[in-house]
C-alpha cells in the first residue's frame, strides 16, 4: 500500500511568485486535504477535495487554490507569494468524505520558504 | 480563536513511566477526536481516535479518554519508551466541515532513559 507523496520536499520562493505543489494520495483514498502548518503552531486547513471539487475551504484567501485529477492526485496553487506564506504544506488523504471515522493519512509535506 | 488547546508545549517522562497529554476543546460540534504523532521532517502519524460517543478508547500502551462535559481529552502513554519522543498533535472533526481537522498547537514529549 503507496502512502501519500508530495513533491517537491523542500522549495524557495520570492515574495509575489507563484508556487505548485503536488501530492498524490494514497491508494483507495478519494479525498485530499490541504493544511499549512507555520512554525510551533498544529496544521490549518485550507480545503478539501472529493470527486474533483472543492467541498470544504478553511480561512484562506483566493490566492489559494487548488486541484483534484481523476486518479485523486492534488495539486496546491499558491499565487503572489507572501513572507508570511513560509510554512510546512502538508497534504493528506482519506476514503469518503470524512463522513465516516476514517482518519486523516499525511504526507511528509513541503517546506516551502518565502524571501 | 483557538477551538482546540494543549496548554503544555512540552513534558519530560521517564521511560516507563505514565505520560499524559492534555487537550481542552470549546466547539461541542466536535463529534470525533484523533491524535497525532509528528516527528521532525515527517508528517503527522495517525496514533489512535475517539468517538464523541464513548469516553475511552485503548491501543495497546495507547488510551484516549474523554470528558464531554469538560470538554477535555487526554492521551495516556504506558509504559512510555524513548522512541514516543515526538510532538504530539490534539485534533478534533468539525461535523459541519466532513473530514476537516481542527488541530491544536502540540505538545512535545520527551523520554528520557
Amino acid at each position: 500500500e503507496t502512502g501519500v507523496t508530495q513533491s517537491p520536499t523542500h522549495l524557495i520562493k520570492t515574495r509575489g511568485q507563484q508556487v505548485t505543489l503536488r501530492c498524490s494520495s494514497q491508494s483507495g483514498h478519494n479525498t485530499v486535504s490541504w493544511y499549512q502548518q507555520a512554525l510551533g503552531q498544529g496544521p490549518q486547513f485550507i480545503f478539501q477535495y472529493y470527486r474533483e471539487e472543492e467541498n470544504g475551504r478553511g480561512n484562506f484567501p483566493p490566492r489559494f487554490s487548488g486541484l483534484q485529477f481523476p486518479n485523486y492526485s492534488s495539486e496546491l496553487n499558491v499565487n503572489a507569494l507572501e513572507l508570511d506564506d513560509s510554512a510546512l504544506y502538508l497534504c493528506a488523504s482519506s476514503q469518503g468524505q470524512g463522513r465516516n471515522n476514517s482518519p486523516l493519512h499525511f504526507g511528509n509535506g513541503t517546506r516551502l520558504t518565502v524571501t | 480563536d483557538q477551538q482546540v488547546k494543549q496548554n503544555s508545549p512540552s513534558l519530560s517522562v521517564q521511560e516507563g513511566r505514565i505520560s499524559i497529554l492534555n487537550c481542552d476543546y470549546t466547539n461541542s460540534m466536535f463529534d470525533y477526536f484523533l491524535w497525532y504523532k509528528k516527528y521532525p521532517a515527517e508528517g503527522p502519524t495517525f496514533l489512535i481516535s475517539i468517538s464523541s460517543i464513548k469516553d475511552k478508547n485503548e491501543d495497546g500502551r495507547f488510551t484516549v479518554f474523554l470528558n464531554k462535559s469538560a470538554k477535555h481529552l487526554s492521551l495516556h502513554i504506558v509504559p512510555s519508551q524513548p522512541g514516543d519522543s515526538a510532538v504530539y498533535f490534539c485534533a478534533a472533526r468539525d461535523m459541519e466541515y466532513g473530514n476537516k481537522l481542527v488541530f491544536g498547537a502540540g505538545t512535545i514529549l520527551r523520554v528520557k532513559s
